[in-house]
């Protein structure tokens, strides 16, 4: 069975740009979370689907971060304008239940010049 | 709030065993998670401790004490390649998502 996978794995891009990063969950999970983890900092929540339905977007630092999840299937997260503090390894997790095991991507490397 | 803490850093040399501490403050409280990351990698999951007491999977256990809102994550005869980071997480509140540690960085040598 195929693990969490997130597209791309390296993005470098010039402050005031755009970036969408992409989160294909295991299947079958209904659950989809993205995480980010700044340099030198712990691993933080941004935001929970449950299917397509945004269940806590809490941790979103702005409304420059914008997730979706269209069908319950993959999710994407766009960040518009990007700003240098955005720099950061965002990671995607999923998992069945909401309470179950959450099972990580391999992060997307996001580099704000 | 919600904070959980580890020491930073743990060396060790090969075959010995190791203790790496969490301790927590959290509203509501589902368990504590252990993740290991290599070379910033994709967190993999470790264990799960719901209930007090000692969980075992082959060189890796894991404990938790809910009164003393402690747990930690005991690696046995080590290896090289278990030279990684180290997560405890907990879930919010709400049980929606994981609340992480600042990580433990495991170095293993020879």
């Amino acid at each position: 069975e195929a693990g969490v996978t997130q597209f791309p794995s390296h993005s470098v891009i010039e402050k005031g740009q755009t970036v969408t990063l992409r989160c294909d969950p295991i299947s079958g999970h209904d659950n989809l979370y993205w995480y980010r983890r700044v340099m030198g900092k712990e691993i933080k929540f941004l935001l929970h689907f449950v299917k397509e339905s945004k269940q806590d977007e809490s941790g979103m630092p702005n409304n420059r971060f914008l997730a979706e999840r269209t069908g319950g299937t993959y999710s994407t997260l766009k960040v518009q304008p990007a700003e240098l503090e955005d720099s950061g390894v965002y990671f995607c997790a999923s998992s069945q239940g909401e309470t179950d095991t959450q099972y990580f991507g391999p992060g997307t490397r996001l580099t704000v010049l | 709030g919600q904070s959980l803490e580890q020491p930073s850093e743990v060396t060790a040399v090969e075959g010995a065993i190791v203790q790496i501490n969490c301790t927590y403050q959290t509203s509501g409280f589902y368990g504590l998670s252990w993740y290991q990351q290599h070379d910033g990698g994709a967190p993999t999951f470790l264990s799960y401790n719901a209930l007090d007491g000692l969980e075992e999977t082959g060189r890796f256990s894991s404990f938790l004490s809910r009164s003393d809102s402690y747990g930690y994550l005991l690696l046995q005869e080590l290896q090289m390649k278990d030279s990684a980071s180290y997560f405890c997480a907990a879930f919010n509140q709400a049980g929606t998502a994981l609340i992480f540690g600042k990580g433990t960085t495991l170095s293993v040598s020879s």
